[in-house]
């Protein structure tokens, strides 16, 4: 079955630096690769996702990468901000499943 | 605005004990998950409900029972509460069921069992 592993598992960065979490995972059927956000006590929430047809998706400071070769996919932050702290999941799957990597807890000091 | 509610946010139990956590959905969504959250091993599908009428076992479904009640209404069962089963659970749902689509999170309910 699907395996995603996520690092790091924690990241400490400075406010306005950058902050990048990479996912990869084993099956090369996945093709729905979401990211999630998990603020404190609150359940978690869809900030990103890309379909495997494309290489990269951009949101205001938020994209993401996908290598399907390599089989791994890249969450990158620019300009952080105390906000952005928080948990951050990336997942991979296709029409019959969807498996969540561990999570990253990131940090922006101020 | 509600979204996904669940009930209760909190709860401690005994081994052995039973409880039933209860989820709802105002979206109109076709589909309805039952996740569980523990440390290090980001989010576990138990059981996921693809349309009214129907349930599927996920990942970890051992030890639990779901009964989609409605559209609206999914519901996970502890029959007989274990330690292992401490942990963090969150109900979820979506407007369609293949995997390729944004879920909607609850806020958690966070179960302990003593």
């Amino acid at each position: 079955g699907e395996n995603v592993e996520q690092h790091p598992s924690t990241l400490s960065v400075q406010e306005g630096d950058s902050a990048v979490i990479k996912c990869t995972y084993s099956d090369s059927a996945s093709n729905y690769f979401p990211w999630y956000k998990q603020e404190l006590g609150k359940g978690p929430q869809l900030i990103i996702d890309i379909r495997s047809n494309v290489g990269e998706k951009k949101d205001q400071r938020i994209a993401v990468t996908l290598n399907k070769t390599a089989k791994h996919f890249s969450l990158h932050i620019t300009e952080t901000q105390p906000e952005d702290s928080a948990v951050y999941f990336c997942a991979a799957g296709d029409g019959n499943k969807l498996v969540f990597g561990a999570g990253t807890i990131l940090r922006v000091k101020s | 605005n509600a979204g996904v509610t669940q009930t209760p946010k909190f709860q401690v139990l005994k081994t052995g004990q039973s409880m039933t956590l209860q989820c709802a959905q105002d979206m109109n969504h076709n589909s309805m998950y039952w996740y569980r959250q523990d440390p290090g091993m980001g989010l576990r599908l138990i059981y996921y409900s693809a349309s009214e009428g129907t349930t599927d076992k996920g990942e970890v479904p051992n030890g639990y029972n779901v009964s989609r009640l409605n559209k609206r209404e999914f519901s996970l069962r502890l029959e007989s509460a274990a330690p292992s089963q401490t942990s963090v659970y969150f109900c979820a749902s979506s407007a369609g069921h293949r995997w390729t689509g944004e879920l909607f999170f609850g806020e958690g309910s966070r179960l302990t069992v003593l």
